[in-house]
């Protein structure tokens, strides 16, 4: 297996655009994690579904960010609209349930100029 | 909020000495697990340790946890350049779904 797919790696657009994060979780995994990951706050869960459903989106800073599972195959995060503040390395992690562990993908990391 | 703090912030050691990073945590849990990152990459899961055991071994690493004390400690023996890295705790919370919150991480620097 490929592991925890992110695209982009690298994005950076201008204040105000819309930005679309996308995670390809491990085939069979059915919890699937967003996180973002600053100096100033460390990794902080944004949302996390379980087989597909969102369980907890508490993390969600604002009303400008959602995000969506369609299918256990592909997840988004999507940023509409951006601001700088949003810059950051954003992670997303799959799990094949309550244990081993999680598989982290390499992250995007969005600047917002 | 941050569910773990890990103390040290940062440690730096001499290659082959041991490494002792610690985690404290505010509410019970079910299982603890340790990861670690390289910079610019992403997590790697290294250990778990569930509420009912006191001691895991894996290799070079060595995971305690005292649940009366809220406190896991992850020890790296005989340390190498290239386990140089942050490392985070986790903690996991089985009856609100596998929720998977992370602590701040210490800063490993491992001297030739």
């Amino acid at each position: 297996d490929a592991g925890v797919i992110q695209s982009p790696r690298h994005e950076v657009t201008e204040m105000g655009q819309e930005v679309t994060l996308r995670c390809k979780p491990i085939s069979g995994h059915n919890s699937l994690f967003w996180y973002r990951q600053t100096m100033m706050r460390g990794l902080e869960l944004l949302i996390y579904f379980n087989n597909n459903v969102p369980i907890d989106d508490s993390g969600m800073p604002e009303d400008r960010f959602s995000a969506k599972m369609p299918n256990a195959s592909f997840s988004t995060l999507k940023i509409q609209p951006s601001e700088p503040r949003d810059s950051a390395v954003y992670f997303c992690a799959s799990s094949p349930g309550l244990e081993p562990g999680a598989f982290f993908g390499q992250g995007t990391r969005l600047t917002v100029v | 909020s941050q569910q773990g703090e890990e103390d040290p912030q940062a440690l730096s050691i001499q290659e082959g000495e041991n490494a002792t990073m610690n985690c404290s945590y505010k509410t019970s849990i079910n299982n603890l697990q340790w990861y670690r990152q390289n910079s610019g990459r992403g997590l790697v899961h290294l250990i778990l340790i569930r509420s009912n055991e006191r001691e895991k071994h894996s290799g070079r690493l060595r995971v305690t946890l005292d649940t009366s004390k809220k406190s896991s400690s992850l020890l790296i023996t005989a340390s190498r350049a290239a386990d140089t890295a942050s490392y985070f705790c986790a903690t996991v919370f089985y009856n609100q779904g596998g929720k998977l919150i992370f602590g701040q991480g210490t800063e490993l620097s491992v001297k030739p």
